[in-house]
């Protein structure tokens, strides 16, 4: 049983590249999240989706957008990378009427 | 927006020392969670508590929903080095699937 599996596990972007960061949970859960993680300043939450179809901004949206693509995968995107953007990045899921989140390994990205 | 304030921010210890460490926030939550990240993994979901007043240990690790329900403790008892990692408390003031809210996060560090 994977749990949540991210891809990939580190990247480096140049200022105003694009890319995809991907999620997949095997556990059947309705809800996912997205989550940015820097140093001292805890998990904030980028984006996150409630149940199949649906998404939902967070704290900290700009700079991003997320599709959830079936109830398995919620892909998130940069569409110009900045290095204000450089943070490890957190999927998490959730079944539904369950408060208890489970995470990926995160993804380790570096713009420059 | 809603903040969870973490206490302390590190903790130096020795092995055996006793750990505990608290989270407070200015609003009511209805469930309290605490998770523990070891170096370049996502968090871990130690304990999650849903009644005010709830006491609820997982091995060495016991875990208080306040009262007032604007606070919760974690202790560890009887430390070891496998301990070391970054401890946060996360809450949920809405309902279930929706994100929650995560402290900044206790260093814990033990010396044998």
């Amino acid at each position: 049983n994977a749990g949540v599996t991210q891809t990939p596990k580190f990247q480096v972007l140049k200022t105003g590249q694009s890319m995809t960061l991907q999620c997949a949970q095997d556990m059947n859960h309705n809800s996912m999240y997205w989550y940015r993680q820097d140093p001292g300043m805890g998990l904030r939450l980028i984006y996150y989706s409630a149940s199949e179809g649906t998404t939902d901004k967070g704290e900290v949206p700009n700079g991003y957008n997320v599709s959830r693509l079936n109830k398995r995968e919620f892909s998130l995107r940069l569409e110009s990378a900045a290095p204000s953007q450089t943070s490890v990045y957190f999927c998490a899921s959730s079944a539904a009427y369950s408060y208890e989140q489970y995470f990926g390994p995160g993804t380790r990205l570096t713009v420059t | 927006g809603q903040q969870l304030n973490q206490s302390p921010q590190s903790m130096f210890i020795q092995e055996g020392e006793d750990v505990s460490m608290n989270c407070t926030s200015s609003s009511i939550f209805n469930t309290w969670l605490w998770y523990k990240q070891d170096p370049g993994e996502g968090p871990v979901l130690l304990i999650a508590l849903y009644k005010a007043g709830e006491l609820t240990s997982n091995g060495r690790l016991t875990a208080q929903f306040g009262i007032t329900r604007k606070d919760s403790f974690l202790n560890i008892s009887a430390s070891i080095p496998s301990d070391v990692g970054i401890y946060f408390c996360a809450g949920q003031p809405n309902q279930a699937g929706t994100a929650l809210i995560f402290g900044k996060g206790t260093t814990l560090s033990v010396s044998s």
